[in-house]
Parts: structure tokens; C-alpha cells; sequence
């Protein structure tokens, strides 16, 4: 069974200032790994995703995640935060066996300071 | 619709009685899943369905809680002699058989437990 363990619960930063999210998963098969956003009362909606090939992946929006499987992170990182990267994020990880199951982990409240 | 649809937005019932959650899937997406989300706190899977597979039902925290999908449509989530510990947003959400594991939210039912 898979698992996420996000490190921070509440990650507060100045607005133009870099931030790093931390993921780390826990699984014994290959694995799909995603980030998922939720702006304030907004549902949930996806952010971005590893599959396979590339270990880096971006986002529309400024944001990039890097697969490292030695380390199994999944960290959401972006250079230059603005006000409406306010949110709560989530990591979630599923299996390559064909079960789309997502495992979501607890989340971290991302809050920008101007 | 364009998206996922759930109803009530809010409920507010008193403990031991029972409560239905509906889910409206986005039209041609196969799969279906529950999840709860308490206060502070990250998603917890509940169910999911796949087409016309068996469900996977490991994430129900009890047998008072049992959800139905009527074919590849709407699914009621039922939850009987509502506890105060049921207290939550009761998320639904859906996708394609091969969406790479992009999921669809809807934005949630909140149950109050009085």
C-alpha cells in the first residue's frame, strides 16, 4: 500500500520570495505522483503530474515538481510566489498496477504574506 | 453538466440519524471515488468505483458507512446513525478508465453532526 507524508502542515512566505513544499511517498511498486490545489473555497483540481519519462515536471502556472526516486520526494517548488498561490496543497500518490486509487497526503496551507 | 456535481452542499443533522450524499460524475468518466475530509485535516479515501468492477471499499470506516453507483452515473454515499465524528466534507470525484490520474472534484458536501 502506498502512502504521503507532507512535512509541513502550514508553510507561510513573502509574497515574490521562493518556497519548496515537501512529499515524500512510501511504496513498494512504481508509482504515479501528482500535486493537487485548493484555493480557498474552491474543490480540489490538479496542479501538476509525474507519469514517467522526465523527472521534472511544471506546471501552467509557475510551478515545478521533481521525481527522485532515490529519495522518494515529490517536492512542489516555485522560484516567485504571488498573493494567489494562497492555498492548501496536496500530494497524492497512486500505483502503476492499474488501480487508479489516489492517496492523498495531509496537505500544507500555503499563505502569502505581502 | 461541465462538472462534478454533489448536493446537499450542507447538511446539518443530528447525531443518529441517517444521511444521503449524492455524487453527479462528469458525463463518460468511468471512475468514481468518495473521500472525507475533517476539519484541518487531508483527504481520507473512502470508495471507489471503476466501471462495472467491484468496488473498492477498503477505506469505509465502518459498516454504517455504504455508498451505490447506479451504472456509471450518480452515486449515493449513505451514512447511518450519524456519529459526531462524522462531522466532515464529504468529497466526490471522478475520471477517465485510462486519465493518466487526473481526478475531477466536486466541491464537496459539508455534514455538521449536531
Amino acid at each position: 500500500a502506498q502512502s504521503v507524508t507532507q512535512l509541513d502542515s502550514q508553510v507561510p512566505v513573502f509574497e515574490e520570495a521562493p518556497v519548496e513544499l515537501r512529499c515524500n511517498y512510501s511504496s513498494s511498486v512504481s508509482v504515479y505522483l501528482f500535486w493537487y490545489v485548493q484555493y480557498p473555497n474552491q474543490g480540489l483540481q490538479l496542479l501538476l503530474k509525474y507519469l514517467s519519462g522526465s523527472t521534472l515536471v511544471e506546471s501552467i502556472n509557475g510551478f515545478e515538481a521533481e521525481f527522485n526516486k532515490s529519495q522518494t520526494s515529490f517536492h512542489l517548488r516555485k522560484p516567485s510566489v504571488h498573493i494567489s498561490d494562497t492555498a492548501e496543497y496536496f500530494c497524492a500518490v497512486s500505483d502503476l498496477q492499474g488501480a487508479q486509487k489516489l492517496v492523498f497526503g495531509q496537505g500544507t496551507r500555503l499563505t502569502i504574506n505581502p | 453538466g461541465a462538472g462534478v456535481s454533489q448536493s446537499p452542499s450542507n447538511k446539518v443533522t443530528e447525531k443518529g440519524k441517517d444521511v444521503e450524499l449524492r455524487c453527479d460524475p462528469i458525463s463518460g468518466h468511468t471512475a468514481l471515488y468518495w473521500y472525507r475530509q475533517r476539519l484541518g485535516q487531508g483527504l481520507e479515501f473512502l470508495i471507489y468505483f471503476q466501471g462495472n468492477s467491484a468496488p473498492d471499499k477498503s477505506g469505509l470506516p465502518s459498516d454504517r458507512f455504504s455508498a451505490e453507483r447506479t451504472g456509471e452515473s450518480v452515486s449515493t454515499l449513505t451514512i447511518q446513525r450519524t456519529q459526531q465524528e462524522d462531522s466532515a466534507v464529504y468529497l466526490c470525484a471522478s475520471s477517465r478508465r485510462h486519465g493518466g490520474g487526473e481526478l475531477f472534484f466536486g466541491e464537496g458536501s459539508r455534514l455538521t453532526v449536531l
